[in-house]
Protein backbone atom coordinates (compact mmCIF):
# COMPACT_ATOMS: atom_id res chain seq x y z
CA UNK A 1 0.00 0.00 0.00
CA UNK A 2 0.84 3.58 -0.55
CA UNK A 3 2.08 5.46 2.63
CA UNK A 4 1.06 8.57 3.42
CA UNK A 5 3.16 10.42 5.74
CA UNK A 6 1.72 14.09 6.95
CA UNK A 7 3.86 16.77 8.99
CA UNK A 8 3.32 18.02 11.41
CA UNK A 9 0.28 16.28 13.16
CA UNK A 10 -0.25 19.40 15.19
CA UNK A 11 -0.40 22.79 14.35
CA UNK A 12 -1.12 25.46 16.43
CA UNK A 13 -1.46 28.87 14.54
CA UNK A 14 -2.52 32.17 15.34
CA UNK A 15 -5.76 33.71 13.72
CA UNK A 16 -4.71 35.70 10.42
CA UNK A 17 -1.07 34.25 9.81
CA UNK A 18 -0.31 31.39 7.15
CA UNK A 19 0.00 27.67 8.05
CA UNK A 20 1.23 24.80 5.97
CA UNK A 21 0.76 21.31 5.67
CA UNK A 22 3.06 18.87 4.12
CA UNK A 23 1.67 15.10 2.67
CA UNK A 24 5.03 13.25 1.03
CA UNK A 25 3.86 9.45 -0.65
CA UNK A 26 5.52 6.99 -0.60
CA UNK A 27 5.31 6.08 -4.84
CA UNK A 28 5.07 8.42 -6.98
CA UNK A 29 1.34 9.46 -7.81
CA UNK A 30 0.65 9.99 -11.52
CA UNK A 31 -1.73 8.20 -12.73
CA UNK A 32 -1.95 6.30 -16.33
CA UNK A 33 -4.00 8.76 -17.57
CA UNK A 34 -1.67 11.50 -16.29
CA UNK A 35 -3.24 13.17 -13.71
CA UNK A 36 -2.42 13.11 -9.87
CA UNK A 37 -5.48 11.74 -8.10
CA UNK A 38 -4.08 13.41 -4.43
CA UNK A 39 -6.86 15.25 -2.48
CA UNK A 40 -7.28 17.03 0.67
CA UNK A 41 -9.93 16.92 3.15
CA UNK A 42 -11.26 18.57 6.17
CA UNK A 43 -13.00 17.23 9.52
CA UNK A 44 -14.55 19.57 11.82
CA UNK A 45 -15.07 17.67 15.13
CA UNK A 46 -18.27 15.78 14.77
CA UNK A 47 -18.45 16.04 11.03
CA UNK A 48 -17.58 13.75 8.50
CA UNK A 49 -14.69 14.84 5.65
CA UNK A 50 -14.90 17.83 3.48
CA UNK A 51 -13.03 18.34 0.18
CA UNK A 52 -11.13 20.99 -0.39
CA UNK A 53 -8.70 20.25 -2.67
CA UNK A 54 -8.20 17.36 -5.96
CA UNK A 55 -5.96 16.87 -7.91
CA UNK A 56 -3.66 18.07 -6.38
CA UNK A 57 -4.25 22.16 -6.60
CA UNK A 58 -7.87 22.26 -7.78
CA UNK A 59 -10.38 23.34 -5.16
CA UNK A 60 -13.77 22.64 -4.61
CA UNK A 61 -16.81 24.37 -5.36
CA UNK A 62 -17.28 26.87 -2.44
CA UNK A 63 -13.59 26.50 -0.77
CA UNK A 64 -12.52 29.97 -0.12
CA UNK A 65 -9.28 30.91 -1.78
CA UNK A 66 -7.50 30.97 1.36
CA UNK A 67 -6.74 27.23 0.57
CA UNK A 68 -4.28 26.24 -1.87
CA UNK A 69 -2.75 23.04 -3.02
CA UNK A 70 0.17 22.37 -4.86
CA UNK A 71 3.22 19.37 -5.17
CA UNK A 72 4.43 16.89 -7.76
CA UNK A 73 5.87 13.32 -7.51
CA UNK A 74 5.81 12.18 -3.97
CA UNK A 75 5.70 15.83 -2.06
CA UNK A 76 2.93 17.57 -1.90
CA UNK A 77 1.87 20.51 0.67
CA UNK A 78 -1.60 22.94 1.83
CA UNK A 79 -1.37 26.17 2.66
CA UNK A 80 -4.26 28.30 3.90
CA UNK A 81 -2.78 32.00 3.19
CA UNK A 82 -4.46 33.78 6.50
CA UNK A 83 -6.01 31.18 9.22
CA UNK A 84 -9.85 31.68 10.25
CA UNK A 85 -11.28 30.19 13.21
CA UNK A 86 -13.83 27.95 10.91
CA UNK A 87 -10.33 26.30 10.13
CA UNK A 88 -9.76 24.32 13.21
CA UNK A 89 -10.12 20.55 12.78
CA UNK A 90 -8.02 17.98 11.26
CA UNK A 91 -6.39 18.33 7.47
CA UNK A 92 -6.01 14.92 5.65
CA UNK A 93 -4.33 14.18 2.64
CA UNK A 94 -5.53 11.19 0.87
CA UNK A 95 -3.88 9.55 -2.63
CA UNK A 96 -6.29 8.00 -5.08
CA UNK A 97 -3.90 7.06 -7.76
CA UNK A 98 -3.21 3.30 -6.50
CA UNK A 99 -5.72 0.62 -5.16
CA UNK A 100 -6.23 0.99 -1.93
CA UNK A 101 -7.00 4.44 -2.03
CA UNK A 102 -4.58 5.50 1.51
CA UNK A 103 -4.97 8.91 4.22
CA UNK A 104 -2.33 10.51 5.94
CA UNK A 105 -2.41 10.01 9.58
CA UNK A 106 -4.37 13.58 9.64
CA UNK A 107 -3.05 16.97 11.03
CA UNK A 108 -4.63 18.60 13.87
CA UNK A 109 -4.88 22.32 13.52
CA UNK A 110 -5.61 25.06 16.55
CA UNK A 111 -5.95 28.07 17.10
CA UNK A 112 -3.05 29.20 19.81
CA UNK B 1 -28.77 19.38 -3.77
CA UNK B 2 -26.45 16.17 -4.10
CA UNK B 3 -26.62 14.27 -0.59
CA UNK B 4 -25.71 10.85 0.47
CA UNK B 5 -28.09 9.57 3.15
CA UNK B 6 -27.10 6.96 5.85
CA UNK B 7 -28.58 4.38 8.22
CA UNK B 8 -28.34 4.80 12.16
CA UNK B 9 -26.03 3.70 14.28
CA UNK B 10 -26.08 0.37 15.14
CA UNK B 11 -25.70 -2.24 18.54
CA UNK B 12 -24.69 -5.98 17.54
CA UNK B 13 -23.08 -8.82 19.24
CA UNK B 14 -20.27 -10.73 18.11
CA UNK B 15 -21.16 -13.12 15.55
CA UNK B 16 -24.40 -11.10 14.05
CA UNK B 17 -24.76 -10.14 10.57
CA UNK B 18 -25.71 -6.54 9.93
CA UNK B 19 -26.33 -4.32 6.96
CA UNK B 20 -25.59 -0.84 6.68
CA UNK B 21 -26.73 1.30 3.80
CA UNK B 22 -26.00 5.00 1.49
CA UNK B 23 -28.59 6.64 0.10
CA UNK B 24 -27.57 8.73 -2.72
CA UNK B 25 -30.30 11.55 -3.78
CA UNK B 26 -30.08 14.64 -5.49
CA UNK B 27 -27.44 13.07 -9.16
CA UNK B 28 -27.51 10.17 -11.47
CA UNK B 29 -26.35 7.35 -8.58
CA UNK B 30 -25.35 4.91 -11.56
CA UNK B 31 -22.71 7.85 -13.11
CA UNK B 32 -20.51 7.88 -9.89
CA UNK B 33 -18.44 5.10 -7.51
CA UNK B 34 -19.44 4.54 -4.43
CA UNK B 35 -17.02 4.14 -1.69
CA UNK B 36 -16.68 3.13 1.99
CA UNK B 37 -14.12 4.00 4.57
CA UNK B 38 -13.94 3.34 8.61
CA UNK B 39 -12.89 5.99 11.15
CA UNK B 40 -11.56 4.58 14.50
CA UNK B 41 -9.77 6.86 16.99
CA UNK B 42 -6.66 5.85 16.68
CA UNK B 43 -6.34 4.18 13.00
CA UNK B 44 -7.25 7.31 11.08
CA UNK B 45 -9.29 7.31 7.62
CA UNK B 46 -9.16 3.34 6.25
CA UNK B 47 -10.65 2.22 2.70
CA UNK B 48 -12.88 -0.68 3.03
CA UNK B 49 -14.05 -1.05 -0.56
CA UNK B 50 -15.93 0.82 -3.80
CA UNK B 51 -18.41 -0.45 -5.73
CA UNK B 52 -19.95 1.32 -9.45
CA UNK B 53 -23.36 0.81 -9.50
CA UNK B 54 -23.64 1.00 -13.33
CA UNK B 55 -22.35 -2.53 -13.23
CA UNK B 56 -22.21 -3.47 -9.16
CA UNK B 57 -18.38 -4.08 -9.73
CA UNK B 58 -16.37 -3.61 -6.52
CA UNK B 59 -13.07 -3.55 -5.32
CA UNK B 60 -11.96 -4.66 -1.55
CA UNK B 61 -9.39 -3.10 0.02
CA UNK B 62 -6.92 -5.67 1.52
CA UNK B 63 -7.73 -5.74 4.91
CA UNK B 64 -11.55 -5.52 4.83
CA UNK B 65 -11.34 -8.28 1.79
CA UNK B 66 -13.64 -11.73 2.39
CA UNK B 67 -14.88 -9.67 5.64
CA UNK B 68 -17.38 -7.08 4.20
CA UNK B 69 -19.75 -7.19 1.13
CA UNK B 70 -20.78 -4.30 -0.99
CA UNK B 71 -23.59 -4.24 -2.84
CA UNK B 72 -25.69 -2.45 -4.87
CA UNK B 73 -29.27 -1.29 -5.26
CA UNK B 74 -29.56 0.83 -8.71
CA UNK B 75 -33.75 0.80 -8.36
CA UNK B 76 -33.43 2.52 -4.34
CA UNK B 77 -30.22 4.00 -5.66
CA UNK B 78 -28.51 2.64 -2.61
CA UNK B 79 -25.44 1.16 -1.44
CA UNK B 80 -24.67 -1.42 1.24
CA UNK B 81 -21.73 -2.53 3.66
CA UNK B 82 -23.07 -6.18 5.01
CA UNK B 83 -20.96 -8.26 7.30
CA UNK B 84 -22.21 -11.84 7.71
CA UNK B 85 -20.28 -12.23 11.44
CA UNK B 86 -19.46 -9.19 13.13
CA UNK B 87 -16.32 -9.27 15.21
CA UNK B 88 -15.61 -6.99 17.98
CA UNK B 89 -12.74 -5.09 15.47
CA UNK B 90 -15.42 -4.00 13.27
CA UNK B 91 -16.38 -1.55 15.54
CA UNK B 92 -15.84 1.79 13.95
CA UNK B 93 -17.42 5.03 12.22
CA UNK B 94 -18.26 4.04 9.24
CA UNK B 95 -18.58 6.86 5.91
CA UNK B 96 -20.08 6.40 2.10
CA UNK B 97 -18.88 8.72 0.03
CA UNK B 98 -19.07 9.32 -3.59
CA UNK B 99 -15.83 8.08 -5.49
CA UNK B 100 -12.87 10.39 -5.20
CA UNK B 101 -14.58 12.28 -1.81
CA UNK B 102 -16.46 15.36 -3.07
CA UNK B 103 -19.70 14.48 -1.18
CA UNK B 104 -19.82 12.33 2.19
CA UNK B 105 -22.34 10.46 4.11
CA UNK B 106 -22.40 11.75 7.90
CA UNK B 107 -21.59 7.98 9.06
CA UNK B 108 -23.25 4.75 10.64
CA UNK B 109 -21.58 4.11 14.07
CA UNK B 110 -21.17 0.45 14.08
CA UNK B 111 -20.67 -0.80 17.84
CA UNK B 112 -19.79 -4.57 18.20
CA UNK B 113 -19.74 -5.62 21.73
CA UNK B 114 -20.52 -8.94 23.99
Amino acid sequence: DVVMTQSPLSLPVTLGQPASISCKSSHRLVYHDGDVYLNWFHQRPGQSPKRLIYKVSQRDSGVPDRFSGSGSGTDFTLKISRVEAEDVGVYYCMQATHWPETFGQGTKVEIK
Amino acid sequence: EVQLIQSGAEVKKPGESLRISCLGSGYNFSNYWISWFRQVPGRGLECVGRIDPSDSYTNYCPTFQGHVTISVDRSLNTAYLQWSSLKASDTGLYYCARYLGDKWGRGTLVTVSS
